[in-house]
C-alpha cells in the first residue's frame, strides 16, 4: 500500500523568498513520487516527477524536489517565489512502472505568496 | 505532451437528473482511465478505474449504479451522474494511463458539477 503525508496544509512565504512543501511517504513497493500543481479553478499541472533516476528531479517553473529514500521524503523546493506560484500543491504517489494502478495524493498545501 | 480533454468544463443539472461526462484521450490510447473526486479545497479521491472493455472497479463506498462508468474504446470513458442530488455536486477529475514505458498518466481538465 502506499501513502502520503503532506506536513503542512498551509505555506506562506514572501515574493522573492525560497519555497519549502513537505512530503513524506510510505509504500510497499519503490515508488514513483510525483508533484502537482492546481491553481483555483483549475486542472492540475505536473511539475515533476522522480522514477528512480537521479534523486534530485528539476521540474518545470523553477522547482525541485529530493528523494531521500531514508528519510522517505520528497520536499518541494525552489529558491525564489513569485506570486504566480499561488496555489495548491499535491505530492502523489504510485508503484515504479505501474502505470495502470491509481495514483495516491496528498491532502494538499495550499501556498500564499505575499507581496 | 500526451492530452487528455474532459467535457463539459463545467454543468449545472437539476435535482433529479442525470449527466453524462466525457474523458478523451486525444493523441494516445488509454487502457485504463480512471475517475477522481474533488471537494472543495480537499484533495483528489478514487472512485474508480476503468479498464477498456471491461467493468469499472469502484472505490469503497462510490455507489457504481450511481456514477454509471463505461470504457467503450481506447480513447473514451464516461461517467454519467445518475439521479443527481446537490450532494453530488463536485469537481469530477479524469486520467488516462498509456500503459506502457514510461507509463505515464496524463489528467484532464476536469469538469464542475452543479446540482441544484
Amino acid at each position: 500500500a502506499q501513502s502520503v503525508t503532506q506536513l503542512d496544509s498551509h505555506v506562506s512565504v514572501s515574493e522573492g523568498t525560497p519555497v519549502l512543501l513537505r512530503c513524506n511517504y510510505s509504500s510497499s513497493y519503490s515508488p514513483s513520487l510525483f508533484w502537482y500543481v492546481q491553481h483555483p479553478n483549475k486542472g492540475l499541472q505536473l511539475l515533476l516527477k522522480y522514477t528512480s533516476a537521479a534523486t534530485l528531479v528539476k521540474g518545470i517553473n523553477g522547482f525541485e524536489a529530493e528523494f531521500k529514500k531514508s528519510e522517505t521524503s520528497f520536499h518541494l523546493t525552489k529558491p525564489s517565489a513569485h506570486m504566480s506560484d499561488a496555489a495548491e500543491y499535491f505530492c502523489v504517489v504510485t508503484p515504479l512502472n505501474s502505470g495502470n494502478t491509481p495514483l495516491v495524493f496528498g491532502k494538499g498545501t495550499r501556498l500564499s505568496v505575499i507581496a | 505532451g500526451a492530452v487528455v480533454s474532459q467535457h463539459p468544463s463545467w454543468v449545472i443539472c437539476k435535482s433529479g437528473t442525470s449527466v453524462k461526462i466525457e474523458c478523451r484521450s486525444l493523441d494516445f490510447q488509454a487502457t485504463t482511465m480512471f475517475w477522481y473526486r474533488q471537494f472543495p479545497k480537499q484533495s483528489l479521491m478514487l472512485m474508480a478505474t476503468s479498464n477498456e472493455g471491461s467493468k469499472a472497479t469502484y472505490e469503497q463506498g462510490v455507489e457504481k449504479d450511481k456514477f454509471l462508468i463505461n470504457h467503450a474504446s481506447l480513447t473514451l470513458s464516461t461517467l454519467t451522474v445518475t439521479s443527481a442530488h446537490p450532494e453530488d455536486s463536485s469537481f469530477y477529475i479524469c486520467s488516462a494511463a498509456t500503459g506502457t514505458v514510461p507509463y505515464e498518466q496524463y489528467f484532464g481538465p476536469g469538469t464542475r458539477l452543479t446540482v441544484t
